[in-house]
């Protein structure tokens, strides 16, 4: 199975920061990597898909891009309702899907 | 707006099986992948496996390959994850998800609301 490796696995921010979490994968998965939010005790939601596609009504705020083994998604001012857990997955093999372990954006 | 609705939460003893449902509305689930995906308490997310029911086909990750089952009944619309010799381990909100995708890169666009399942003696 492919291995996503996410890091950090927990950052501190305050509201008005740029945060950069990053995604590497143990193979190759060109651009078929996606990213979720998750809030406690709520589902995920996708955010991007395809590496770098925003997905529909997600604020422009949220960037993905990468391709290959090397991802980023970077939330360009970050907001009180962005504290959250982020995870990467890839869907380069839909026959083994996997997730990175996750981070966790706490306020400062 | 396709919505996933799950069954209600579940306790079980050790060595018993659990199925979940996953009804689907404002949508056909027969031409979209349907994943499950669990989440042990304080951890992260882990993908068990998946039905494509206009193929018939199914398909778990390896770790789940023997305890897991999962099917669809096109006909109500609804999937199904049956999960077989349980232990404490498996204690964990479950989630069916829909996929989405362009082109060929697929993702998770719709999540149902999670089924907690609890092991316990």
């Amino acid at each position: 199975d492919i291995q996503m490796t996410q890091s950090p696995s927990s950052l501190s921010a305050s509201v008005g920061d740029r945060v950069i979490i990053t995604c590497r994968a143990s193979q190759s998965i060109s651009n078929y990597l996606n990213w979720y939010q998750q809030k406690p005790g709520k589902a995920p939601k996708v955010l991007i898909y395809a590496a770098s596609s925003l997905q529909s009504g997600v604020p422009s705020r949220f960037s993905g891009s990468g391709s290959g083994t090397d991802f980023t998604l970077t939330i360009s001012s970050l907001q009180p309702e962005d504290f959250a857990t982020y995870y990467c997955q890839q869907s380069y093999s839909p026959r083994a899907l996997t997730f990175g372990g996750g981070t966790k954006v706490e306020i400062k | 707006q396709v919505q996933l609705v799950q069954s209600g939460a579940e306790v079980r003893k050790p060595g018993s099986s659990v199925k979940v449902s996953c009804k689907a509305s404002g949508g056909n689930i027969r031409t979209y992948a349907i994943s499950w995906v669990r989440q042990a308490p304080g951890q992260g997310l882990e993908w068990m496996g998946r039905i494509i029911p206009i193929a018939g086909t199914a398909n778990n990750a390896q770790k789940f390959q023997d305890r897991v089952t999962i099917t669809a009944d096109t006909s109500t619309n609804t999937a199904y994850m049956e999960l077989n010799n349980l232990t404490s381990v498996d204690t964990a909100v479950y989630y069916c998800a829909r996929v989405g995708c362009s082109g060929n890169n697929c993702y998770f666009e719709y999540w149902g609301q999670g089924t907690l399942i609890t092991v316990s003696s």
